[in-house]
């Protein structure tokens, strides 16, 4: 089992720059979360899809950030244009979303520098 | 919505001691909670879960232990080893997301 797989798993950009983050969910998994994780803010709820459906975005800081699931074995996290304070790992998880069952597991995460 | 507590913020103990990390959360329709350990540079790892319909779990030196009506729950670590030494983060959730605690970062000193 590969597990989650992100890409790239480091990414420098300057400010003002597009960057797309990328992830492969476990699969058989139908439930796919975006976080990022700050020292101030611990690890943030950005957005979730069930069956490739975003469910809840509420928790996408601004406009500039977007999230899009085409089919079940690939998502994209895209910020543009990307300022300083986006700079946080990002990581992908996914879960089998079926009666019961929860567990959530974590891809390696992508961490970003925006200069 | 779910709100989860976790503390310490941070602990430190002797190896071969045993470490205690507590949670609290407030929604009573909650029944699954997760612990995960998260070392440096890589993604977290789920290492124990508990659900709502029993008290107690263990696997090997970890364990956790859930309190439905004081609403908390805690993770033990017993004989401590260096290779313990990581981030710890609880969460809980019941047909919502996974709400995450602010996370321990525990030491275990050689």
């Amino acid at each position: 089992d590969a597990g989650v797989i992100q890409s790239p798993r480091h990414e420098v950009t300057e400010m003002g720059q597009e960057v797309t983050l990328r992830c492969k969910p476990i699969s058989g998994h139908n439930s796919l979360f975006w976080y990022r994780q700050t020292m101030m803010r611990g690890l943030e709820l950005l957005i979730y899809f069930n069956n490739n459906v975003p469910i809840d975005d509420s928790g996408m800081p601004e406009d500039r950030f977007s999230a899009k699931m085409p089919n079940a074995s690939f998502s994209t996290l895209k910020i543009q244009p990307s300022e300083p304070r986006d700079s946080a790992v990002y990581f992908c998880a996914s879960s089998f979303a079926g009666q019961g069952s929860y567990e959530q597991y974590f891809g390696p995460g992508t961490r970003l520098t925006v200069t | 919505g779910e709100n989860v507590e976790q503390h310490p913020s941070t602990l430190s103990v002797q190896e071969g001691d045993s470490a205690v990390i507590k949670c609290t959360y407030s929604d009573s329709a909650s029944n699954y909670f997760p612990w995960y350990k998260q070392e440096l540079g890589k993604g977290p790892q789920l290492i124990i879960d508990i659900r709502s319909n029993v008290g107690e779990k263990k696997d090997q030196r970890i364990a956790v232990t859930l309190n439905k009506t004081a609403k908390h729950f805690s993770l033990h670590i017993t004989e401590t080893q260096p290779e313990d030494s990581a981030v710890y983060f609880c969460a809980g959730s019941g047909n919502t997301p996974l709400v995450f605690g602010k996370g321990t970062r525990l030491s275990v000193i050689a």
